[in-house]
């Protein structure tokens, strides 16, 4: 079945350091790759895709995202941490075989706490 | 910024109580949907719809129910509200055609809580 996975619930980084938010999935093909940020009391924003072509992905407040497909990841990373990143991170995936249905698959989420 | 508006983003209403959550776009997309999103954050897909008259259920069994009258305007009611249906509700569409690569833009959210 198809799926995506994002093992860690919550992800605690220091102020200043690198973070990565974890996403695997199981989806044959070519699939998109989609990561979405909610702060809270608010909807979800999306933040950066990987469609095609480069691995490495960039997107809005300065994050990125590597595409992998041997290992069928798409890790969200930040160079450097900020406080106000701290917010809940979503990775979703879009199967795009033919018949595919259009709906995207979301992973569980995982909260980025970033201390100051 | 997404056009996709949601109305109430907060509402406290008692149990038998009949709700509608408005969702409005106004990007023309062909494609709207509607997520519970549970306080343990997971989202669940109970409705979508393709185009205007057409609508169908999600993943997650939902007592609420929807219309799409208009390619703008996708609601949401519920006939008599219980306090199971506490969550947040969010509103989200995306383009269609080949070209377009599904990403989803989300209204704010609607916080429900039924006494």
């Amino acid at each position: 079945a198809q799926s995506v996975a994002q093992p860690e619930d919550q992800v605690n980084v220091a102020e200043g350091n690198p973070l990565t938010v974890k996403c695997t999935y199981s989806v044959s093909g070519n699939p998109y790759l989609f990561w979405y940020v909610q702060y809270p009391n608010r909807g979800l924003q999306f933040l950066l895709k990987y469609i095609t072509g480069d691995n490495l992905v960039k997107g809005s407040y300065g994050f990125e995202a590597e595409f992998n497909k041997s290992q069928t990841s798409f890790h969200l990373k930040k160079p450097s941490a900020l406080v106000s990143d701290s917010a809940l991170y979503f990775c979703a995936v879009r199967d795009t075989r033919q018949g595919a249905t259009n709906k995207l698959i979301f992973g569980t989420g995982t909260l980025l706490a970033v201390q100051p | 910024e997404a056009d996709i508006y949601q109305t109430p983003r907060y509402l406290v209403i008692g149990t038998g109580k009949k709700i509608t959550l408005e969702c409005s776009q106004t990007m023309g997309h062909d494609k709207m949907y509607w997520y519970q999103q549970d306080p343990g954050m997971e989202l669940h897909l109970i409705h979508y719809s393709y185009g205007v008259n057409s609508t169908e259920k999600g993943d997650l069994s939902s007592e609420s129910t929807v219309s799409r009258i208009r390619t703008e305007h996708f609601p949401l009611t519920l006939e008599s509200a219980r306090p199971s249906h506490t969550s947040q509700y969010l509103c989200a569409s995306s383009a269609s055609g080949r070209s377009r690569t599904g990403e989803l833009f989300f209204g704010e959210g609607s916080r429900l809580t039924v006494l």
